[in-house]
C-alpha cells in the first residue's frame, strides 16, 4: 500500500514550457485534491476532484488544467510555465471528503522552479 | 475570502514545557478545524481534528475551539524537539463545492530547544 505517490519530485523548467505533474493514490479515495505550497505559506488548493470524470476550480486555478480519468490518478497539467508557478505541489486525497472529518493524505510533493 | 490566521513564530520552548499555538478564522459558519504538522521537507500529516466547542484531548495534544470567538487552539504538553516543526491550522467551511474544502493558515513555526 504505497498510498499517494507524487512524479517527479523536482523539476526545473523554462518560461514557457508545459509539464504534467503525475499523483496516484491506491486506497481508493473518491476525492482527490491538488495544492501549492509557497516558502512560508500554508497550502492554497488549485483544482479538486470528488470522482473519476468530476473537477472542480479551488482557490488558484489559473495557468493549470486538471482530469481524472480514474479513481486512482488525478494529474496536474501547467501550460505555459511561468516564475509565479515556482512552489511545492502536494497531492493529496480522502475518504470522506468534504462530508466528513477523514484526513488529507498527502503525497510527498514536487518541487517546482520555472526560470 | 475566508481567512485563517497564525502566528509564523518562530516560536520556542524549552523541553518539557507546554507550546501553545493559535488559530483565528473569518468564516462564522465553518465546521470542522484541523491541526497538521509539517517537518521541514516534508508534507502535512494530521494530528487532530475537533469540531464541537470545548477542549479534545489525545496523549500530548489538546485542540481547544471557542466558535464565539472563532479561535481554535492546539497545546502540546511536554514538548520533545522531535515536535520541532511547523504546525498547520485548517478550516473547513460551511457551503457546497470548494466552499467546503480546506483552507489553510500560513503555519507556526515551532522549536523545542533540548
Amino acid at each position: 500500500n504505497a498510498g499517494v505517490t507524487q512524479t517527479p519530485k523536482f523539476r526545473i523548467l523554462k518560461i514557457g514550457q508545459s509539464m504534467t505533474l503525475q499523483c496516484a493514490q491506491d486506497m481508493n479515495h473518491n476525492y482527490m485534491y491538488w495544492y501549492r505550497q509557497d516558502p512560508g505559506m500554508g497550502l492554497k488548493l488549485i483544482y479538486y476532484s470528488v470522482g473519476a470524470g468530476i473537477t472542480d476550480k479551488g482557490e488558484v486555478p489559473n495557468g493549470y488544467n486538471v482530469s481524472r480519468s480514474t479513481t486512482e490518478d488525478f494529474p496536474l497539467r501547467l501550460e505555459l510555465a511561468a516564475p509565479s508557478q515556482t512552489s511545492v505541489y502536494f497531492c493529496a486525497s480522502s475518504y470522506l471528503g468534504d462530508r466528513g472529518h477523514s484526513p488529507l493524505h498527502f503525497g510527498n510533493g514536487t518541487r517546482l522552479t520555472v526560470t | 475570502q475566508k481567512e485563517v490566521e497564525q502566528n509564523s513564530g518562530p516560536l520556542s520552548v524549552p523541553e518539557g514545557a507546554i507550546a501553545s499555538l493559535n488559530c483565528t478564522y473569518s468564516d462564522r459558519g465553518s465546521q470542522s478545524f484541523f491541526w497538521y504538522r509539517q517537518y521541514s521537507g516534508k508534507s502535512p500529516e494530521l494530528i487532530m481534528f475537533i469540531y464541537s466547542n470545548g477542549d479534545k484531548e489525545d496523549g500530548r495534544f489538546t485542540a481547544q475551539l471557542n466558535k464565539a470567538s472563532q479561535y481554535v487552539s492546539l497545546l502540546i504538553r511536554d514538548s520533545q524537539p522531535s515536535d520541532s516543526a511547523t504546525y498547520l491550522c485548517a478550516v473547513k467551511g460551511p457551503g457546497g463545492g470548494s466552499a467546503r474544502q480546506l483552507t489553510f493558515g500560513s503555519g507556526t513555526q515551532l522549536t523545542v530547544l533540548p
